[in-house]
C-alpha cells in the first residue's frame, strides 16, 4: 500500500516571506500522480497544484512551486510572498492507477497527514 | 455555479438514528467519491462510482450505503449511527473513470456530521 507522509505538523511563516512544506512518499511504482491541496478554515478542500511522475520539470502555479525528486521520493511545495489568506492546512496526496475486483481501473487520492500552515501579519 | 456542493453542510444526531447525505456535480463528470476526514483531519476515500456503478468500497461498515440515482448524484446514507461516525464527510468528482488515477479530484465544501 501507498503511504504518504507530511513530517511537519504546523509551521508558521511572516507575511511576504517563502516557507516550504516537505511531503515524502512510499511507492514502488514509477507511474502515478502527485497532488497538494490547501484546506482552509472554510473547510473546503482546493487543488493548489498537481504534478505528473514521468515529468521532470517542476510544476509552478503562480507563487506555489513543488521540488519533484522521484528518486528520493520527494514532493515538496514552495510557497513564495506569502499571503495571510495561505493560513490553511495543506495536504500532500498520491494516485497511482488501481484495479477493483472486477478488473476496473480506477483512482484513488491517498493524503498525507496534513500540514497547518499559519500566515503571521 | 457551485462546481460540487453537498447538503446539509452541519448535521447533528443522535446514536442509532438513520441519516442521508446528498451530493451533486455539475461539471458533467463521469465519477463521484466520498472520503471521510475524522477528528485528527486524516482524510480516507470509502467509495467510488462511476455512471451509478459501484468501484470500490475500503472496507467501509455496511451500514454505510452510498447511493447514485444518476452520474450527477452520489447520496450517502448511514444507518443506526455511531459516536464513532461523527466526521466531516466529503463528496469529490473526476470526469472519466478510464483516466481517474490522473484527474484532479474537485471536492464538495464537506459535511460535519456530529453523533450524540
Amino acid at each position: 500500500a501507498q503511504t504518504v507522509t507530511q513530517s511537519q505538523p504546523e509551521m508558521s511563516v511572516q507575511e511576504a516571506e517563502t516557507v516550504t512544506l516537505s511531503c515524502t512518499y512510499d511507492t514502488s511504482e514509477s507511474n502515478y500522480y502527485l497532488f497538494w491541496y490547501k484546506q482552509p478554515p472554510s473547510r473546503q478542500m482546493i487543488l493548489v497544484i498537481r504534478q505528473e511522475a514521468y515529468k521532470q520539470q517542476n510544476a509552478t502555479e503562480n507563487r506555489f512551486s513543488v521540488n519533484f525528486q522521484k528518486a528520493a521520493k520527494s514532493f515538496s511545495l514552495k510557497i513564495s510572498d506569502s499571503q495571510l489568506g495561505d493560513t490553511a492546512m495543506y495536504f500532500c496526496a498520491f494516485m497511482k492507477p488501481e484495479i477493483n475486483a472486477g478488473g476496473t481501473s480506477y483512482g484513488k487520492l491517498t493524503f498525507g497527514q496534513g500540514t497547518i500552515l499559519t500566515v503571521h501579519p | 455555479d457551485t462546481a460540487v456542493s453537498q447538503t446539509p453542510k452541519y448535521l447533528v444526531t443522535q446514536m442509532g438514528n438513520d441519516k442521508s447525505i446528498k451530493c451533486e456535480q455539475n461539471l458533467g463528470h463521469d465519477t463521484m467519491y466520498w472520503y471521510k476526514q475524522d477528528s485528527k483531519k486524516f482524510l480516507k476515500i470509502m467509495f467510488s462510482y462511476n455512471n451509478k456503478e459501484l468501484i470500490i468500497n475500503e472496507t467501509v461498515p455496511n451500514r454505510f450505503s452510498p447511493k447514485s440515482p444518476d452520474k450527477a448524484h452520489l447520496n450517502l446514507h448511514i444507518n443506526s449511527l455511531e459516536l464513532g461516525d461523527s466526521a466531516v464527510y466529503f463528496c469529490a468528482s473526476s470526469q472519466d473513470l478510464r483516466t481517474s488515477y490522473q484527474e484532479t479530484q474537485y471536492f464538495g465544501p464537506g459535511t460535519r456530521l456530529l453523533v450524540l
